[in-house]
């Protein structure tokens, strides 16, 4: 079974704080994506990862950075946390190129900034 | 104009019903095309997937594709309370994007 692991599921953190996400998968998928959901605005893309240090910007990657040091892991990185991060954090994991390319998620991180 | 629109609901259909889910893109060049089922707390999970037009069925899940209309459908048979969550449509961009993007979801409730 593909497994995808949050590091965290609940996190509550300081505004101006520095936090880190990170997300593990065990299936060797070249291709990992950060989500933030939240009532009535769906998923959305922060970043996504298509392979060892390299990454794309999704839809709303403002007050964000990720890091993709070796294949199975992909952090995401809060430079400076305000409230308006607070949100529901899913990581996801999928094959690259033209093969198949369902995604997996992790179980999610809920994060709190107070 | 959104990448991928769904109608938000609910969605509310009697037990044993079928449930119909729909769901248009923009990208004319999209390839793959998934539905995930979503219960309240949980993360998504994946139920169907679809890469040539026509249907695939599975179970009682048929997902739906027409590429030159740029919408892909499910349809649930014999509907159960517990089918009662929200679904997303989820497309992968055409080319040589990994980029997979999500409509806002569709809320299904199933009365018993």
């Amino acid at each position: 079974d593909v497994k995808v692991t949050q590091s965290s599921r609940y996190l509550v953190k300081r505004t101006g704080e520095k936090v880190f996400l990170e997300c593990v998968q065990d299936m060797d998928h070249e291709n990992m994506f950060w989500y933030r959901q939240d009532p009535g605005l769906g998923l959305r893309l922060i970043y996504f990862s298509y392979d060892v240090k390299m990454k794309e910007k999704g839809d709303i990657p403002e007050g964000y950075s990720v890091s993709r040091e070796k294949k199975e892991r992909f952090s995401l990185i809060l430079e400076s946390a305000s409230t308006n991060q607070t949100s529901m954090y899913l990581c996801a994991s999928s094959f690259g190129g033209m093969r198949n390319t369902e995604a997996f998620f992790g179980q999610g991180t809920r994060l709190t900034v107070v | 104009q959104k990448e991928v629109e769904q109608n938000s609901g609910p969605l509310s259909v009697p037990e044993g019903a079928i449930a119909s889910l729909n769901c248009t893109y923009s990208d004319r060049g999209s390839q793959s095309f998934f539905w995930y089922r979503q219960y309240s707390g949980k993360s998504p999970e994946l139920i169907m997937s679809i890469y040539s037009n026509g249907d695939k069925e599975d179970g009682r899940f048929t997902a739906q594709l027409n590429k030159a209309s740029q919408y892909v459908s499910l349809l649930i048979r014999d509907s159960q309370p517990s089918d009662s969550a929200t679904y997303l449509c989820a497309v992968k961009g055409g080319g040589a994007t990994n980029k997979l993007i999500f409509g806002t979801g569709t809320l299904l409730a199933v009365q018993p």
